[in-house]
Formats: structure tokens, sequence, C-alpha cells
């Protein structure tokens, strides 16, 4: 059973910084490219950035390129999320999914893990 | 950026209603249409890949279809358990673009 478990998020000061983890267990890892979606509170989806299997390719979504970074340890079944320069409206539950395409598809997501920005 | 756009935002039915839910891009995506289930404080499910395959587990009463530009998902029976919002999202791309949702509500 494909399980993935957020964590890292939390409250966090405008123009600060975050770093968010998915552990990844119940399926190969390292065959999958690997997604960070993000839902602002009431508010729909919004893919936000996408990593290649081996870390060589990564997209992101244009309103946090140049802020946000994504990778991944293979070793350690894990998937990351650098998040700098934080601003309002980054505030969203962070959902880690898992992509059977490169241009994301879904096929498996975490429960979410909260960040509120906020001073 | 491909622009994804449903219809409509909110949608009343009863148990065993046909619904029917619209999803348009705004340029062509050929079949790279899938469509999630969300339910409040849950993460999304996939329902429907490549606009009209369904993903391993979905009942049967939900299906999907289209191609180019123009797309629908339909529950052919609405069940307890459907009442969620439902999310288009274009796969044709590497913006991966998401629809506003549309959620449906118990008449």
């Amino acid at each position: 059973e494909v399980q993935l478990v957020e964590s890292g998020g939390g409250l966090v000061q405008p123009g600060k910084s975050l770093r968010l983890s998915c552990a990844a267990s119940g399926f190969t890892f390292s065959t999958y490219w690997m997604s960070w979606v993000r839902q602002a509170p009431g508010k729909g989806l919004e893919w936000v950035a996408n990593i290649k299997q081996d870390g060589s390719e990564k997209y992101y979504v244009d309103s946090v390129k140049g802020r946000f970074t994504i990778s991944r340890d293979n070793a350690k079944n894990s998937l990351y999320l650098q998040m700098n320069s934080l601003r309002a409206e980054d505030t969203a539950v962070y959902y880690c999914a898992r992509s059977i395409v490169a241009t994301f598809l879904g096929v498996g997501w975490g429960q979410g893990t909260l960040v509120t920005v906020s001073s | 950026d491909i622009q994804m756009t449903q219809s409509p935002s909110t949608l009343s039915a009863s148990v065993g209603d046909r619904v029917t839910i619209t999803c348009r891009a705004s340029q062509s995506i050929s079949s790279w249409l899938a469509w999630y289930q969300q339910k409040p404080g849950k993460a999304p499910k996939l329902l429907i890949y490549k606009a009209s395959g369904l993903e391993s587990g979905v009942p049967s009463r939900f299906s999907g279809s289209g191609s180019g530009t123009e797309f629908t998902l339909t529950i052919s029976s609405l069940q307890p358990d459907d009442f969620a919002t439902y999310y288009c999202q274009q796969y044709n791309s590497y913006s991966g673009t998401f629809g506003q949702g549309t959620k449906v509500e118990i008449k």
C-alpha cells in the first residue's frame, strides 16, 4: 500500500523559510516522479513542483520559482520542499503526491501538512 | 499556461440522480485529462485518467469522456458516498493545472 507522510508544516513569519518532508513507503520510491500540490484554505488545488526519479529534472509553478526548491533522497525514500521568502499567499495545506507521468498525474497522496504564513 | 474551467461550481442533486460535470481547457490537451474526488479534510483521490480511463478500485458508475478542449465526468447514479468536490486536471504540460472544482451537494 502506498503511504506518503508529510511533516514540517507550521506557523512561520513572512520572509522566513520552512522545509517540508515527505516519507514514502509501500512502493519503489526511486522509480516515480514525485510532486508537491497545495491547497489554500477553502480554495482549489494548485500543483507546485515536480521532480524526476533521479532528481535531474525539476519543474515549478511560476509563483514559487526562485523561492521554492524540490529535492529527494532516494536512499531515504524521502521528498522535500525547501520554501524560502515565504508570503501570506503561500498559506496552504501542502500535499506530497506520487506521479506516474512527468507532467503530474497524482496516484497516491499524503494527508497533507498545513503551512501558515503570518506575522 | 493552460487554463481549466469547470462548470457548474456547485451542483445540488439527490441520491440516484445522473450527474454531469464539464471541464474546458483553454487549448487542446488531447486526452491528457484527469478527474479527482476530494472530501473535506482529505487528500484528493484519482478517479479518471486519460479522459476516460477508470482508476483501479473506482466504482463503474463514474465515467469520463471528451478530448481536445471539452471533457465531462458523469456519475450514473449518485450514491451517498459521492457527495464531495470534484476537480479536473490537465497533464498535457508541466503546469499540471486544475479546474476550480465542482462541489456536489445533497439536494
